[in-house]
């Protein structure tokens, strides 16, 4: 069974960092691409950034380009997001998601989020 | 950047009725790169459908997912208890990926 499991989140105030990890478990890690999507206090999802299996390529959306780095540890199963700048609007939970296998890029699987708060 | 539109935004049916969700894309989505999710409140979402129309795994056959090039169309068929959800179809042929703001199905 897939599992991803979130962690690293929590409240931090405007300009601040925080990373944010995902472990991921049930799976052949290193074969498949992952990423982040986010969603908002009731709003909704929002796509944040997302790496190939082999870290070859990596994709951000513009709102976060800039200010997050996406990374992995394929020793370690884990997928990783530092955020940096963090403004009030990046408040979120943030959920790790799985893509299938090769370039599609939706996500077949996703973890339970982790909650992120920016404020002061 | 692609912009779906999900309507409509609250769809409020009784068990055993079919519901019909729309989701329109400002442009062509190329090679019906769609998906549909399922969010049920407190819960992360899950996959549907892909490629506009190809059931994810374990997914019942009431759901089906249409549609091409800027309109697709998610139906749910014979509704029960447990189908009350928010429902998001999502683009990823293009760059940046794209969701829709989400169609929430309540059973009366």
């Amino acid at each position: 069974e897939v599992q991803l499991l979130e962690s690293g989140g929590g409240l931090v105030q405007p300009g601040g960092s925080l990373r944010l990890s995902c472990e991921a478990s049930g799976f052949t890690f290193k074969r498949y691409a992952v990423g982040w999507v986010r969603q908002a206090p009731g709003k909704g999802l929002e796509w944040v950034s997302d790496i190939s299996h082999d870290s070859d390529s990596m994709y951000y959306s513009d709102s976060v380009k800039g200010r997050f780095t996406i990374s992995r540890d394929n020793s370690k199963s884990t997928l990783y997001l530092q955020m940096s700048s963090l403004r009030d609007e990046d408040t979120a939970i943030y959920y790790c998601a799985k893509r299938p296998v090769g370039l599609l890029r939706y996500f077949d699987s996703w973890g339970q989020g982790a909650l992120v708060i920016v404020s002061s | 950047e692609i912009v779906l539109t999900q309507s409509p935004a609250t769809l409020s049916l009784s068990p055993g009725e079919r519901a019909t969700l729309s989701c329109r894309a400002s442009q062509i989505v190329s090679t019906s790169y769609l998906a549909w999710y399922q969010q049920k409140p407190g819960q992360a979402p899950r996959l549907l459908i892909y490629a506009a129309a190809t059931r994810a795994t374990d997914i019942p056959d009431r759901f089906s997912g249409s549609g091409s090039e800027t309109d697709f169309t998610l139906t749910i068929t014979r509704l029960q208890p447990e189908d009350s959800a928010v429902y998001y179809c999502q683009q990823y042929g293009l760059s940046p990926l794209t969701f829709g703001g989400g169609t929430k199905v309540e059973i009366k």
